[in-house]
């Protein structure tokens, strides 16, 4: 079972639409992550938080807006997203510093669907 | 520049062993990981080798690492039928912040196992 938990698991929205992408971890860990992965393609990274303040951001549109609440929770907020967003959304989370090997966590990620 | 290739697809009979290669491009690459898709799923930490480690075993996997080729290698032993998924090999290179590794992916092998 994975311990980083993401809601909802399917998402369908319109394009004028405004929905939100949930995760939640519970290792303590203090980075967290979004990517995007279309079809049988690797993962695409879009954010890092690292201690709940944004690291990285991989030059990804504003119309995906990310937002890190507290240690355990992540956010993706979304807002007039076109058909082509449409992908698989994946929340990650780590321990942060080089001293730490860096593996991943993921979560079973949220299928989004943008008609 | 940082390029991480891997062959695309791999048929094996249930039983055999499977051997998934990969090849990266970064030599100050810290560690190397093997992830794990099933379909539908998130992705699966299956194991990671440090670059200064030439080979590592858990259970029915065996990682090779070549660094003088930059060849990393996924043995997996008497292949089931649950192993069937898409393999992505990850190398981390060195972050420029201090904190947060960057990963850079494969395209993914998808493993096919036949009964």
């Amino acid at each position: 079972d994975t311990e980083v938990t993401q809601t909802p698991k399917h998402l369908v929205m319109g394009m004028t639409n405004k929905k939100s992408l949930k995760c939640e971890q519970h290792m303590g860990h203090r980075a967290m992550y979004w990517y995007k992965q279309k079809a049988k393609k690797p993962p695409e990274l879009m954010f890092v938080y690292s201690y709940e303040k944004l690291s990285i951001n991989e030059s990804v549109p504003s119309r995906f807006s990310p937002e890190c609440p507290n240690s355990s929770l992540l956010n993706l907020h979304l807002h007039a997203l076109q058909p082509e967003d449409s992908a698989l959304y994946l929340c990650a989370s780590s321990q942060p510093g080089t001293m730490n090997t860096g593996e991943l966590f993921f979560g079973e990620g949220s299928r989004l669907t943008v008609l | 520049g940082e390029d991480v290739e891997q062959s695309l697809f791999l048929s094996v009979r249930e039983g055999d062993s499977s051997v998934i290669n990969c090849t990266y491009t970064d030599s100050s690459s810290t560690y190397l990981y093997w992830y794990k898709q099933e379909p539908g799923a998130g992705l699966q930490l299956l194991t990671y080798i440090f670059s200064n480690m030439d080979m590592k075993q858990d259970q029915r996997l065996t990682v090779l690492l070549n660094k003088k080729d930059k060849h990393l290698s996924l043995r997996i032993a008497d292949t089931q039928t649950g192993d069937s998924a898409i393999y992505f090999c990850a190398e981390s290179i060195s972050p420029k912040d201090g904190n947060n590794r960057k990963l850079i992916w494969g395209l993914g092998t998808s493993l096919a196992v036949n009964p």
